[in-house]
């Protein structure tokens, strides 16, 4: 069984710049969420992606954007980015539509906006 | 009020001692609990989930759930250097809208 795996580990960006980070989820998954995660910090909602579309949103801008795809792959794209966005962008992946499964994380994506 | 609380610690225990972890959560019709572990640089790891009042055991690891406190516990037993990493509650609610709401973690040292 394939677990979640996101790409690319790191990524060093500009501010105002914009960034593509992908994700592929668990065997047999059809839910993706995304979090980020700053230092310290516990992992923060960005939004979720059943089913192709985004069906839960955090409290995150509209420069933070998403897709799912027909094999339940997915991206998070970052607009005009921030000094702040710099953290840990963690792609999680869950089975079925029951509140009662777990996520599963991929290794995440290290993102440093300078 | 955060909707997950933990204590960030560190809460450092001797080798071998029982490791108890806490949480409360805010939202009254949550009906799902996780613990995960983070290791430094590390993603999160499920340790365990509960969705019962009452006790869940797995080797040694114990999540405990009070639905009517609010609170939910998870016990390390044996504690071993190994286990010293960030522990993150997790919460979900019931309901078509499936988000998964983490504290910030509490810091556990396992001193040898």
């Amino acid at each position: 069984e394939t677990g979640v795996t996101q790409s690319p580990t790191h990524l060093i960006k500009t501010r105002g710049q914009q960034v593509t980070l992908r994700c592929s989820s668990q065997s047999g998954h059809n839910t993706v969420s995304w979090y980020q995660q700053a230092l310290g910090q516990g992992p923060q909602f960005i939004f979720q992606y059943y089913r192709e579309e985004e069906n839960g949103r955090g409290n995150f801008p509209p420069r933070f954007s998403g897709l799912q795809f027909p094999n339940y792959s997915s991206e998070l794209n970052v607009n005009a980015l921030e000094l702040d966005d710099s953290a840990l962008y963690l792609c999680a992946s869950r089975g079925g539509s029951s509140y009662n499964s777990p996520l599963h994380f991929g290794n995440g994506t290290r993102l440093t906006v300078t | 009020q955060k909707e997950v609380e933990q204590n960030s610690g560190p809460l450092s225990v001797p080798e071998g001692a029982i490791a108890s972890l806490n949480c409360t959560y805010s939202d009254q019709g949550s009906q799902s609990f996780f613990w995960y572990r983070q290791y430094s640089g590390k993603s999160p790891e499920l340790i365990m989930f509960i969705y019962s009042n009452g006790d869940k055991e797995d080797g040694r690891f114990t999540a405990q759930l009070n639905k009517a406190s609010q609170y939910v516990s998870l016990l390390i037993r044996d504690s071993q250097p190994s286990d010293s990493a960030t522990y993150l509650c997790a919460v979900s609610p019931g309901g078509g809208y499936q988000k998964v709401t983490f504290g910030t973690g509490t810091k556990l040292q396992v001193i040898p």
